[in-house]
């Protein structure tokens, strides 16, 4: 079944790590999408590709980077992880006259 | 220009009654106006969703109402379920801007037994 999966579901990591959080989608969507959002609340966008080689920030100033090689795969790196990037991450996808479509987002916590 | 406006923040209903969540937006560009539904621990999901060519669109138990003059839409859930307790967005995009979602707040829903 096409989905959009995003590992691992949670991270508990120290301060000052390298950490990337892996976004993978068999949907074929040229689409992807990072959002950052504190538990029940708003969503906002960090990072966004519309095909390979495109990356874009989104609204949300972020300190991660993302990166697009291939199609299917969407991973956001934070170089040197802060207590202040304690949130959870949802990657999502859209294809044509499609709507967006969510993964069940990473739950990271920076201690 | 940008901003949906969501209200309320959080609403109890009784088991049975109506939920009604509220959105007003400002850009008269925006034509498309899509509401996710989202349980804890999962992503938001698409619930149902409208365009500005017509008032008002019914599936099943959720109908969304929509005002192009007043610049406002809302989520109507008949017969609330408690099944149905979750954390509600509405959002809007234009075409023009690749139809990027600007959401609005959120609104937690929580339906009484």
């Amino acid at each position: 079944e096409a989905d959009i999966y995003q590992t691992p579901r949670y991270l508990v990591i120290g301060t000052g790590k390298k950490i990337t959080l892996e976004c993978s989608q068999t949907m074929g969507h040229d689409k992807m999408y990072w959002y950052q959002q504190d538990p029940g609340m708003e969503l906002h966008l960090i990072h966004y590709s519309y095909g390979v080689n495109s990356t874009e920030k989104g609204d949300l100033s972020s300190e991660s980077t993302v990166s697009r090689i291939r199609t299917e795969h969407f991973p956001l790196t934070l170089e040197s992880a802060r207590p202040s990037h304690t949130s959870q991450y949802l990657c999502a996808t859209r294809g044509p006259n499609s709507p967006l479509h969510f993964g069940n987002g990473t739950r990271l916590t920076v201690t | 220009q940008q901003q949906v406006k969501q209200s309320p923040q959080s609403l109890i209903v009784q088991k049975g009654g109506i939920s009604i969540i509220n959105c007003a937006y400002e850009n008269t560009a925006f034509d498309y106006f899509p509401w996710y539904q989202q349980f804890p621990g999962k992503g938001p999901a698409l619930l149902i969703a409208i365009r500005p060519d017509v008032s008002e669109k019914k599936e099943g138990r959720f109908t969304i109402s929509f005002n192009k003059s007043a610049k406002q839409f809302s989520l109507h859930i008949m017969d609330s379920q408690p099944g149905d307790s979750a954390t509600y967005f509405c959002a809007a995009s234009k075409r023009d801007s690749n139809y990027q979602l600007i959401w609005g707040a959120g609104t937690k829903l929580i339906i009484k037994p």
